[in-house]
Formats: structure tokens, C-alpha cells, sequence
């Protein structure tokens, strides 16, 4: 069973508009949520995280909104840039010492100009 | 510059061969990762490590060993029992006293023929 989906494979929009991209989950010990980005071949960088005490965190262009009774989680992009492009994986975690975290199937974003 | 290096980026194995990834973090990370990403798949957790000369078993061990002789190097043996290795690895480490947030490397492509 997948604790953490990304129902939606791949997402495209334009540049200057605004990408959401949703995650689900389904463990409710997890406290913790983080979004990578990764660019084919290479590793994924961290993005934005949020903590399960809060429901929103804002950086830049980027912000992440949770809903806890949901256990639904979005990141938002404003505006979207064709440098955006790239696949973005949503993870979580209890956040219990050294605990791996989970990640999503990810959701490939395309921003064209 | 601090970070973790992935050696070889591109490996070629034939059938019935072990082959070993090389995984180094200059961090000073206690817990170190193995992913495998496959096409639509996301991040899947291998091995992991908290502590040097301990390390732990994710969803898809099947297939692989790992060692954690010192806290630097935590390298990844995919044997000949993996029934599809062909794929990208990637390593991760963090701080067990952090947030949760994993540091990746640059990857590996494996590719057996």
C-alpha cells in the first residue's frame, strides 16, 4: 500500500500561471512533509517542507499548504517558470531520528513560455 | 565543498554478475540511504543506516547487501538475486538530530545486459 500518492503523473501550464501540485497520505503518524525537485539524471534537491503544526510555509515563488484532516498536501508555484520543469516528489515522515522518508510516485511538471 | 558523491554514474553488468556502488558523504551525517528510482516508480527505499555497523532493511532489500564499516561510506552491492537491477540509485544522508530533510547524490545508472 502506498502511504504517500501523487495521483496525477504529469501536470502542464503555462508560464506566468500558477502549478499545483497535490500529494495524499495516508499514515497518520507522519509530521513531516518535504517536496523535491529532480532533473533527469541527477538527485533531487529539496524544495520546501512544511511541519504537521503548521498549514501553510511560504518561500518565494514556492508555498506549501496542508490539510491535516485531509491528509492532503499541495505545493503551489507563482508564477511558473520553464525552469520549473521537472519531476516533483512529495515526501513524509514521522520524523523519528534517522527515519527514511516516503515518497510519492511524483508528478512531472511542464511550464512552456 | 561538502556533499556526497555517487561512484560510477554509469555502470553496464552482465547477467549473473554482482556489482558494488560507491556512496561517500562528507557531511557528518549519521544516517545514511539507498533509493531506486524506476520509470513512474518514485524513490524506493533499499537499505538505510542510522549508526555506523547498523543498518536496516526498506521495502525492496531483496537482492542487495549493504555495509557500514564507517560513518562516510555506506556502499550498496546489487547481486546476481536482483531480479531487475537495471535502474537509477541514488544515495541520501541526513542528521539524525536535523529536520528529516535527506541530502542526495548525483545517482548511479545501472544497466545490465
Amino acid at each position: 500500500d502506498q502511504q504517500v500518492k501523487q495521483n496525477s503523473p504529469s501536470l502542464s501550464v503555462q508560464e506566468g500561471r500558477i502549478s499545483i501540485l497535490n500529494c495524499d497520505y495516508t499514515n497518520s503518524m507522519f509530521d513531516y512533509f518535504l517536496w523535491y525537485k529532480k532533473y533527469p539524471a541527477e538527485g533531487p534537491t529539496f524544495l520546501i517542507s512544511i511541519s504537521s503544526i503548521k498549514d501553510k510555509n511560504e518561500d518565494g515563488r514556492f508555498t506549501v499548504f496542508l490539510n491535516k484532516s485531509a491528509k492532503h498536501l499541495s505545493l503551489h508555484i507563482v508564477p511558473s517558470q520553464p525552469g520549473d520543469s521537472a519531476v516533483y516528489f512529495c515526501a513524509a515522515t514521522d520524523n523519528q531520528a534517522g527515519t527514511a522518508l516516503i515518497f510519492g510516485k511524483g508528478t512531472t511538471l511542464s511550464v512552456s513560455s | 565543498d561538502g556533499g556526497i558523491t555517487q561512484s560510477p554514474k554509469y555502470l553496464f553488468r552482465k547477467e549473473g554478475q554482482n556489482v558494488t556502488l560507491s556512496c561517500e558523504q562528507n557531511l557528518n551525517h549519521d544516517a545514511m540511504y539507498w533509493y531506486r528510482q524506476d520509470p513512474g516508480q518514485g524513490l524506493r527505499l533499499i537499505y538505510y543506516s542510522q549508526i555506523v555497523n547498523d543498518f536496516q532493511k526498506g521495502d525492496i532489500a531483496e537482492g542487495y547487501s549493504v555495509s557500514r564499516e564507517k560513518k562516510e561510506s555506506f556502499p550498496l552491492t546489487v547481486t546476481s538475486a536482483q531480479k531487475n537491477p537495471t535502474a537509477f540509485y541514488l544515495c541520501a544522508s541526513s542528521s539524525t538530530s536535523g529536520t528529516g530533510e535527506l541530502f542526495f547524490g548525483e545517482g548511479s545508472r545501472l544497466t545490465v545486459l
